[in-house]
C-alpha cells in the first residue's frame, strides 16, 4: 500500500520566493496534517483538514502561510514569501478517522537562503 | 494546553544494555498516547497506541506502558538497529480544538555494538 507521498524531498529557494509543497494522503483517509519539524521546536502541528474542510489552522505560524485541499487526494502549502526562518522539514500526515493512528510522509526539506 | 515532556534527550547504551525511555504528559482528557520512531531522513513511524491506564503494548524489544500521568518506553537487550529518536504524542479527549497530535521534542537513543 502507498504510504503519504510528499513532493517534493528537497527544496532550497532564495528569500522572497514562493514555495509550494504537496501532498498525497493515504487513500480512503479523511483527515489530513501538515507539521513543521525543528531542532529546537520538534514537531509542530500547523494545520489540519478534515473531509477537505481546514478544522484547526491556529498552528499557522503567519500569514505568509496558506494551505489549501481541493480534493481527498491532495494538499498543498504554500509560504510566500518565504524566510530563513522557515527552513525546516514540513510533513503531511493523514489518518482514517479522529483518534486513529495518524501515518507520516517522508517530509519535504526546505532551505530558505 | 496540552503538553509532553520526554526525557532523557538522548541515551547510549551498550548492545544489549536494557534501559526505559520517559514520557510526561499534561493533556484535557486523554484519548490516546502514541508512540512513534524517527529515523534520520524520515518520517516518524508508528509504533503503539495507549488508550488507558494500565495498559501495555509490546513489539519485538519495546514494550510501552501508561499511567495516569507517563508513559514508559522500555527497550530489553537493544540492537544497533534500534538507534533512532523516539516520539511521544498524545491527543486529546475533546472535540473542537485539533485532532492532531501534540508531541514531544524525543528521546535520541543510540545502541553501540
Amino acid at each position: 500500500d502507498a504510504g503519504v507521498i510528499q513532493s517534493p524531498r528537497h527544496e532550497v529557494t532564495e528569500m522572497g520566493q514562493e514555495v509550494t509543497l504537496r501532498c498525497k494522503p493515504i487513500s480512503g483517509h479523511n483527515s489530513l496534517f501538515w507539521y513543521r519539524q525543528t531542532m529546537m521546536r520538534g514537531l509542530e502541528l500547523l494545520i489540519y483538514f478534515n473531509n477537505n474542510v481546514p478544522i484547526d489552522d491556529s498552528g499557522m505560524p503567519e500569514d505568509r502561510f496558506s494551505a489549501k485541499m481541493p480534493n481527498a487526494s491532495f494538499s498543498t502549502l504554500k509560504i510566500q514569501p518565504s524566510e530563513p526562518r522557515d527552513s525546516a522539514v514540513y510533513f503531511c500526515a493523514s489518518t482514517l478517522q479522529r483518534g486513529n493512528t495518524i501515518y507520516f510522509g517522508e517530509g519535504s526539506w526546505l532551505t530558505v537562503v | 494546553e496540552d503538553q509532553v515532556t520526554q526525557s532523557p534527550e538522548a541515551l547510549r547504551l551498550q548492545e544489549g544494555e536494557s534501559s526505559s525511555l520517559n514520557c510526561s504528559y499534561t493533556v484535557s482528557g486523554l484519548r490516546g498516547l502514541f508512540w512513534y520512531r524517527q529515523d534520520p531522513g524520515k518520517g516518524p513511524e508508528f509504533l503503539f497506541t495507549l488508550y488507558s491506564a494500565g495498559e501495555e503494548k509490546e513489539k519485538e524489544r519495546l514494550k510501552a506502558t501508561l499511567t495516569k500521568k507517563e508513559s514508559f518506553l522500555h527497550i530489553t537487550a537493544p540492537k544497533p538497529e534500534d538507534s533512532a529518536t523516539y516520539l511521544c504524542a498524545v491527543t486529546p479527549q475533546s472535540g473542537g480544538g485539533a485532532d492532531g497530535l501534540t508531541f514531544g521534542k524525543g528521546t535520541h537513543l543510540i545502541i553501540q555494538p
